[in-house]
């Protein structure tokens, strides 16, 4: 089966720059999470949706960021303007329900120059 | 005080060592917990799930203890393989469901 599908896998921009980075979840997964991962702040959690809406974006850190999901299999997560302390590896995660375990995807690593 | 704590890393331990990690978590409320791994530059993966009764799976323990809330991790005879950071996830559900990872543990095995 496949996992949880991010793209892309490397982004390097510069400062000013829109970004938009991909999610597909497992099939059947009704959960889909985006999280940022920093050394010095760890896993954060960005937002999560239910069934396509936003439940929770408490963890978006300002306006400049954004996320959608406009069906079941597929999220966007857009960074608009990129700052250079946006820099971090950007992942999504799927769940069939709570609070049951996450499965990751693979992660987008973002460098904003 | 954070909401979910792990034990500050590294743990550098020999091969075949025993290792032990601890996470506290603040919220008594809290209802599920997990154990996951992340190599270097990898995604976070499933490790074991925790529940009250202990779950043992080969070389791996995990506990949990509510009355103190904290659970923990042993692993049994190390291997080279099982460097790696460990992470905590502590799950909620009363009043919207949330979940905080910890920070992690590294650990380095050697030879």
């Amino acid at each position: 089966d496949a996992g949880v599908i991010q793209s892309p896998r490397h982004e390097v921009t510069e400062m000013g720059q829109e970004v938009t980075l991909r999610c597909k979840p497992i099939s059947g997964h009704d959960y889909l999470f985006w999280y940022r991962q920093t050394m010095m702040r760890g896993l954060e959690l960005l937002i999560y949706f239910n069934n396509n809406v936003p439940i929770d974006d408490s963890g978006m850190p300002e306006d400049r960021f954004s996320a959608k999901m406009p069906n079941a299999s597929f999220s966007t997560l857009k960074i608009q303007p990129s700052e250079p302390r946006d820099s971090a590896v950007y992942f999504c995660a799927s769940t069939s329900r709570v609070p049951n375990e996450q499965f990751f995807g693979p992660g987008t690593r973002l460098t904003v120059l | 005080r954070k909401e979910v704590e792990q034990d500050p890393g590294p743990f550098n331990v020999p091969e075949g060592a025993t290792v032990a990690f601890n996470c506290t978590y603040s919220n008594s409320a809290s209802q599920s917990f997990f154990w996951y791994r992340q190599d270097c530059r990898k995604e976070p993966k499933l490790l074991m799930s925790v529940y009250s009764s202990g779950n043992e799976d080969g070389r791996f323990t995990a506990q949990l203890n509510r009355a103190s809330q904290y659970i923990s991790l042993l692993i049994r005879d190390s291997k080279l393989s099982d460097s790696a950071t460990y992470l905590c996830v502590v799950n909620t559900l009363t009043g919207g469901f949330k979940t905080i990872f910890g920070a992690g543990t590294r650990l380095f095995v050697k030879a």
